[in-house]
């Protein structure tokens, strides 16, 4: 199947500080990303659609001043967690879909660890 | 809107034993169906996808769910379980057209015991 990378996998960073995590499709061209956290033992929540060229579209509740994402080329879309707190601590997913899928098949990358000290 | 309901948060067989985790979904429109496995702090692998055509889905890992539109059912089924399928997994519904987001069920525990 498709390949979804996302780097890093564990990052550690202080309080107020910001933190970019981005995620690549290798192997395929997605003009559509998503991005979405997981607290532990629980599902994945989606934050919001990445769309190449275009504003993410945020799900209600997530602040999109806080979580920026950007979406520059049809391989890479970056989470960028500004002025982290411990709550901000978590498991963050991004997923793309192969456009040729019919389907709508999403590929997930391999997660990244947040952890706000 | 749309919403999936996986009942069981935590399922325990014996190793050799019947697996089945279940999934019901909710939608207005025609949905597309998926099943993913989650094993310890890495991302998500897809098992298998319903999206048209054959109710009876096979996927990788001997693994197989089942559509059915009567009871809004989309179970996961394997017939012999392994050490190797405990993990976590999740039940996932989406509108039946392309790049829209996936929606995921709560997710259920698979213990597998010797």
């Amino acid at each position: 199947g498709a390949v979804v990378s996302q780097h890093p996998s564990w990052v550690i960073c202080k309080s107020g500080t910001s933190v970019k995590i981005e995620c690549r499709s290798l192997d395929f061209q997605a003009t559509t990303m998503f991005w979405y956290r997981q607290f532990p033992k629980q599902s994945l929540m989606l934050m919001a659609t990445s769309n190449e060229g275009s504003k993410a579209t945020y799900e209600q509740g997530v602040e999109k001043d806080k979580f920026l994402i950007n979406h520059a080329s049809l391989t890479l879309s970056t989470l960028t967690v500004t002025s982290a707190h411990p709550e901000d601590s978590s498991f963050y997913i991004c997923s793309a879909r192969a456009p040729t899928d019919s389907g709508n098949t999403i590929y997930f990358g391999e997660g990244s660890w947040l952890t706000v000290v | 809107a749309q919403s999936v309901t996986q009942l069981g948060s935590h399922v325990s067989v014996s190793e050799g034993a019947l697996v089945l985790l279940r999934c019901n979904y909710s939608s207005s429109v025609p949905p597309y169906l998926f099943w993913y496995v989650q094993y310890p702090n890495q991302g998500l692998q897809l098992l298998l996808k319903y999206t048209t055509g054959a109710t009876l889905v096979k996927g990788i890992n001997g693994f197989e769910a089942e559509f059915k539109k009567s009871e809004t059912s989309f179970h996961l089924t394997k017939p012999s379980a392994h050490m190797s399928d405990a993990a976590e997994y999740f039940c996932a519904v989406s509108p039946n057209q392309a790049g829209t987001a996936l929606i995921f069920g709560k997710g259920t525990t698979l213990s597998v015991s010797s």
